[in-house]
């Protein structure tokens, strides 16, 4: 059974600090990895990872993914208020059918 | 572009009620996909669809009709609803080919008493 794990699942931290959110998965016909921050609403999205492009960077956030052990990290530096969310990491599964499998996600708070 | 539109946004069924959640998207994608999200629980996929006219079941099917009649409408069925499927409800799209990248819905937040 296709799997998504996601640790730590609350984290609780100041301003400034960096924070390492963790993802590993067991699928079968692995695609891609997505990283979504959900708010108060709907997820957005922040990067997507494959075999051909294992890391990402976006201002403080970046990302890898680490095919070998099945795993990808969010990091995230200098941390402000506004990072507070859920953050979530999809697996894409391709089995003749595209569909995602996601973990139960990380919840960030972030304290002025 | 309005993206992708889910009608309602909030619903309150009794026990053994019927429903349909409506999920619109105007970005020409061809797959579009149900999610529900429980406190705990991450997103689970309902069901999903790759074309017009086809529909595909997911991890948690049961007690769920789709039908994607129009390339632009995915919608969700509850026959009998049940207090189990109290939940928060989004649609997703993407197109096909390319970056996996899905477009949530705003939600829809379903209460069954």
């Amino acid at each position: 059974e296709d799997k998504v794990v996601q640790s730590p699942l609350s984290l609780v931290v100041h301003e400034g600090d960096t924070v390492t959110l963790n993802c590993s998965y067991e699928v079968t016909n692995f695609r891609s990895l997505l990283w979504y921050k959900q708010e108060k609403k709907a997820p957005t999205f922040l990067f997507m990872l494959t075999s051909s492009g294992i890391e990402k960077k976006s201002g403080r956030l970046s990302s890898i993914l680490d095919k070998k052990e099945l795993s990808s990290i969010l990091n995230i530096t200098a941390t402000q208020t506004g990072d507070s969310a859920i953050y979530l990491c999809a697996v894409g599964v391709d089995s003749g059918t595209y569909k995602y499998i996601f973990g139960t996600g990380t919840r960030l708070k972030v304290l002025a | 572009n309005a993206g992708v539109t889910q009608t309602p946004k909030f619903r309150v069924l009794k026990t053994g009620q019927s429903m349909t959640l409506l999920c619109a998207q105007d970005m020409n994608h061809e797959y579009m996909y149900w999610y529900r999200q429980d406190p705990g629980m991450g997103l689970r996929l309902i069901h999903y669809s790759v074309g017009e006219g086809t529909t595909a079941k997911g991890e948690v099917p049961d007690g769920y009709n789709v039908s994607r009649l129009k390339k632009q409408n995915f919608l969700l069925g509850l026959e009998s609803a049940a207090p189990s499927q109290t939940s928060v409800y989004f649609c997703a799209s993407r197109i096909a080919g390319g970056t996996d990248t899905q477009y949530f819905g705003p939600g829809t937040r379903l209460t069954v008493l």
